[in-house]
């Protein structure tokens, strides 16, 4: 019954290929998010989605692209890997502001090595 | 000035200590405060927001002051178990977006 969860958990690829990361949430919350944590431990924004649609589109490559099936999913596609596109990628969840504590409920992160 | 700022630590601490840190914000205007924790290679984890009259969870305690700017977190009688980065996040606006410090390490010795 894992609140938000994110798959593959682990992803080793070569530079110049194509992957996709899932997350799903069961908590019944309408906004989502995908974070980059680089080397430095730095949580970056990258992407929210509210009821599916697209609501913060941080400067990211265009080589990332988020797809909301629904509101409960969020993926992410991420064309022609370069090494800097190393990092955890986290998913997240959280009710619409004003509903009380919004406080996100992140995924397990997707450790992304490209090689 | 960033937007959030943590001092990065490690802050080193004898088990059973107490142990304060604080976080600013620059935008005087913001509206919630939290603070995650994140243990080594997890996700962070939502461990108290921070209300304007401030708030306690059993050994932790959060305070926020508004006139500078700054949010705090204490922890009492510190357990080996409370190792982690403690994250400070605040929302400037009550929008979807939130700000997240870089974090402060913490690390309780035996």
């Amino acid at each position: 019954d894992t609140a938000v969860s994110q798959t593959p958990k682990y992803l080793v690829t070569q530079m110049g290929n194509d992957k996709s990361i899932k997350c799903e949430q069961n908590l019944g919350h309408d906004t989502m998010y995908w974070y980059k944590q680089d080397s430095k431990k730095f949580l970056k924004i990258m992407f929210s989605y509210n009821n599916k649609e697209l609501i913060i589109n941080e400067t990211v490559p265009n080589r990332f692209s988020p797809k909301s099936p629904d509101k409960a999913h969020l993926n992410l596609h991420i064309n022609s890997l370069e090494l800097g596109d190393s990092a955890v990628y986290f998913c997240a969840s959280s009710p619409n502001p004003g509903q009380g504590n919004y406080g996100y409920t992140f995924g397990s992160g997707t450790r992304l090595t490209v090689v | 000035r960033k937007e959030v700022e943590q001092d990065p630590g490690p802050f080193n601490v004898p088990e059973g200590a107490t142990v304060a840190f604080n976080c600013t914000y620059s935008n005087s205007a913001s509206q919630s405060f939290f603070w995650y924790r994140q243990d080594c290679r997890k996700e962070p984890k939502l461990l108290m927001s921070v209300y304007s009259s401030g708030n306690e969870d059993g050994r932790f305690t959060a305070q926020l002051n508004r006139a500078s700017q700054y949010i705090s977190l204490l922890i009492r009688d510190s357990k080996l178990s409370d190792s982690a980065t403690y994250l400070c996040v605040v929302n400037p606006d009550s929008n979807y977006q939130l700000i997240w410090g870089a974090g402060t390490k913490l690390i309780i010795k035996p």
